[in-house]
Formats: structure tokens, sequence, C-alpha cells
């Protein structure tokens, strides 16, 4: 069974570019999360879905957006970058949140 | 007071020894708690789960809750240096996403 692919693996993008990164879950899951991981912070979670509904979003400035589709794929955009902006991104699925998430293998974004 | 907290770490244990990894969290309402290892420049990986207070043993793992005391650990027996990762705890509280402690750094040492 396919695991959670997101793509592009890596990106590099200058300063008040925009971005969109990709998420495809796990065949059957409808839950779909983003989190941000840095050196210093950790994974900090930037929003949820479920069956094409934003169900949480965490502290993140509204530069950071995302949707899901139909076929419950997500992707994540985010506007006018920051060097700060600069992570690890990750996208994680599940049946529900209280059997776990199954991470990808996420987008390293570099913003120079 | 964050939500869910770890210890950094380095834990550092021998070869073959039982690694002891903490977790406290804050909200009363939690009601899954799982547990994660990340290596060095990978994503993170479900090791076990965890829903109801006691132990849970899976292999080399043992989950442990206790939900009086808001505190779960990951037991790792006969720990080996491929265990040497960053190991995740994170807690469910009904419909919110799953929330992440830091986590804690264990190193094996051969």
């Amino acid at each position: 069974k396919a695991g959670v692919t997101q793509t592009p693996r890596y990106l590099i993008k200058t300063r008040g570019q925009q971005v969109t990164l990709s998420c495809s879950p796990i065949s059957g899951h409808r839950s779909v999360s983003w989190y941000q991981q840095t050196p210093g912070q950790g994974l900090q979670f930037l929003f949820e879905y479920f069956s094409e509904t934003q169900r949480n979003k965490g502290n993140f400035p509204g530069r950071f957006s995302g949707r899901q589709f139909s076929n419950s794929r997500s992707e994540m955009n985010v506007s006018t970058l920051e060097l700060g902006d600069s992570a690890l991104y990750l996208c994680a699925s599940s049946l529900t949140a209280d059997y776990g998430y199954t991470f990808g293998s996420g987008t390293r974004l570099t913003v120079v | 007071q964050k939500e869910v907290e770890q210890n950094s770490g380095p834990l550092s244990v021998p070869e073959g020894a039982i690694a002891s990894l903490n977790c406290t969290y804050s909200d009363r309402v939690s009601q899954s708690f799982f547990w994660y290892r990340q290596y060095s420049g990978k994503s993170p990986e479900l090791i076990m789960s965890i829903y109801s207070n006691g132990d849970k043993e899976d292999g080399r793992f043992t989950a442990q809750l206790n939900k009086a005391s808001q505190y779960v650990s990951l037991l790792i027996r006969d720990s080996q240096p491929s265990d040497s990762a960053t190991y995740l705890c994170a807690v469910n509280a009904g419909r919110r996403a799953l929330t992440f402690g830091s986590g804690t750094r264990l190193q094996v040492q051969p």
C-alpha cells in the first residue's frame, strides 16, 4: 500500500515569492494534517483537513493556507515567503487522529 | 506551560541497557497517546500508540500511561545503536490535531 507522498522533496525560493506544496494521503485516509519542523521549534501544527473541510488551524500567519480536494489530496500554499519560512514541511494522513498519523517524507523548503 | 513536554536530552545509554523516555501533557481530556521515532533527516515514524492506563508492550518497546499523573513514557529494552534517534511524544485531545512534544534525543553507545 502506497504511503503518504509529498512533492516536491526540495525547493529553493526567493524571499517574496510564493510556493505550493502537495500531499497525497494513504488511500482511504480522509484526514490530512500539515506540520512545519525547524530545529529550534520542533513540530509546529499548521492545519488539519477532513473531507475537504479545515477542521483545525495552528498559530501561523494568514500567509499560510491550505486546501483539500475531493480525492483527499491536499495542498498548502505560503505567500510572500520570508527567510524564517525555511523548514521541513511535513504532511500526515490518518483515518482519524485517534489512530495516529502516517507522515510523508516531507518537503524541505529553503528561502534565500 | 507547553502542552506536551519532553526532556530534550541527549539521553545516553549503553548498548543492551533500558532506555526510559518520559513525556507529560497538560490537557486532561487527552485520549490518545503516541510515540514517534525520527532519524536525522527523516520524517517521524509511528512506533507505539496507547489509549488506556497501564502498560502496552510491542517487541522491545513498552509504552506506559498514567492519566491521573498526565504522564506517558516509553521504555526501550536491549537498546541498540540503531535505536539512536529523536523520540517524539504526541497527544490527541478530542477533535484537536495531534500535539507533539519537542522530542528527546536518544544516543545508544556501542
